[in-house]
């Protein structure tokens, strides 16, 4: 079945690691994005690319970094520039320019300990 | 602002319509008007989306004013399940979230 996987499900890291997080998609899709959520929060945009190397800044890029080597992956790293970077991350992927539906992973819980 | 605006909670009855609004007055002409929801700690769901015509499928119906600047989505028996936060998004390339309508079902 065609799908989009997060892994890991939950990430624990010390305080000044950098981390990157998968994500892996079989949809074909063009569009990729990254969102970052935290408790009773909506989603905020990260990054998101249109196509293979290329990506764009969201609303809050500061802190992390993306590659789009192939269409299939867009991993993102949580760096340790990101202040506050304990959340629960996002990814989804879609045909470009928002004319069909997009479909989400199941999420990475990321915790700084 | 590429953001839609949305009641921050509406509740209600099992087994009643639901009608969720939301605005998006800064809306292009070319971007589609999406509905995701999302139970907790789990991923959003894709719900429906259209960009001039109102739309139905096995979930829901959107329902698009005429000059595109609000939709409301509409579910047309709400079931327990139904519980969730639904967010109405402007589908374009940036794919921006707003803070979505928390939807209380009360048995």
């Amino acid at each position: 079945d065609g799908g989009i996987t997060q892994s890991p499900k939950y990430l624990f890291r010390k305080e000044g690691q950098n981390v990157t997080l998968s994500c892996e998609q079989n949809l074909n899709h063009d569009a990729m994005y990254w969102y970052r959520q935290d408790p009773g929060q909506g989603l905020r945009l990260i990054y998101y690319s249109q196509i293979v190397n290329d990506f764009q800044k969201g609303d809050i890029a500061e802190g992390y970094s993306v590659s789009r080597e192939k269409k299939e992956s867009f991993p993102l790293t949580v760096t340790s520039a990101q202040k506050n970077p304990t959340a629960f991350y996002l990814c989804a992927s879609g045909r470009s320019y928002g004319q069909a539906g997009y479909t989400f992973g199941s999420g990475t819980r990321l915790t700084v300990v | 602002d590429a953001k839609t605006t949305q009641p921050n909670s509406m509740e209600s009855n099992e087994e009643e319509p639901v009608h969720l609004p939301c605005n998006h007055s800064t809306i292009s002409g070319t971007d589609y008007i999406h509905w995701y929801r999302q139970l907790p700690s789990q991923g959003p769901e894709y719900v429906i989306h259209g960009l001039t015509s109102n739309v139905n499928n096995r979930m829901a119906s959107l329902a698009i004013a005429e000059d595109r600047k609000s939709s409301t989505l509409i579910l047309h028996r709400a079931t327990l399940r139904d519980a969730a936060v639904y967010y109405c998004i402007r589908g374009n390339e940036k794919l921006t979230f707003g803070t979505g309508t928390r939807l209380t079902i009360i048995p």
